[in-house]
């Protein structure tokens, strides 16, 4: 099956740019999806098809995605950005086709 | 706007079947565009696909949990439902109903319901 490897654990300064990165085995030829959940909440898609925002996501909020590595960049990093990270893609590659995610990274503002 | 609703039981025995309904309001279930699907998330955890559904009664299963899951779909009711069999305190989590964009893409969740598994 396929495997998505995100680090368990980022930190950044208000203000300064995180990245979260996702890997996969060329990742670059699936659709990257990302989610932000906070405590307590359920996850919100911030990231779609790489790099698209939903309706209501800050400009902040980017994606990117080639080769074996997908990333999530937040720019001007809030203390509300604070959250675990999600990245998922459909798997379409095996006999069992399905939805794969990430392990998560958390995201912590320092 | 779109909701989804969890419901069901909060505590499960071993070794019996949960059972959870989600309600759609704001849209139809039987929308062409879109899969209906579930997630969970064991306390502390990540989050873990259990399958998706579309209108018709096509399914997806995440092939770990395949032999003991079931996933339905009423469209009068605008509901989907998952059975999930012989659970044991793994099975313990978060449960999410979703609205999936094609197969791919979840945007739209419940706000999720805990399930514990205990005798």
């Amino acid at each position: 099956s396929y495997v998505l490897t995100q680090p368990p654990s980022v930190s950044v300064a208000p203000g300064q740019t995180a990245r979260i990165t996702c890997g996969g085995n060329n990742i670059g030829s699936k659709s990257v999806h990302w989610y932000q959940q906070k405590p307590g909440q359920a996850p919100v898609l911030v990231v779609y098809d790489d790099s698209d925002r939903p309706s209501g996501i800050p400009e902040r909020f980017s994606g990117s995605n080639s080769g074996n590595t997908a990333t999530l960049t937040i720019s001007r990093v809030e203390a509300g950005d604070e959250a675990d990270y999600y990245c998922q893609v459909w798997d379409s590659s095996s006999d069992h086709p399905g939805v794969v995610f990430g392990g998560g990274t958390k995201l912590t503002v320092l | 706007q779109l909701q989804l609703q969890e419901s069901g039981p909060g505590l499960v025995k071993p070794s019996e079947t949960l059972s959870l309904t989600c309600t759609v309001s704001g849209g139809s279930i039987s929308s062409s565009s879109y899969y209906w699907g579930w997630i969970r998330q064991p306390p502390g955890k990540g989050l873990e696909w259990i399958g998706s559904i579309y209108y018709s009664g096509s399914t997806y299963y995440n092939p770990s949990l395949k032999s003991r899951v079931t996933i339905s779909v009423d469209t009068s009711k605008n509901q989907f439902s998952l059975k999930l069999s012989s659970v044991t305190a793994a099975d313990t989590a978060v449960y999410y109903c979703a609205r999936l964009f094609g197969l791919e893409m979840l945007h739209g969740w419940g706000q999720g319901t805990l399930v514990t598994v205990s005798s």
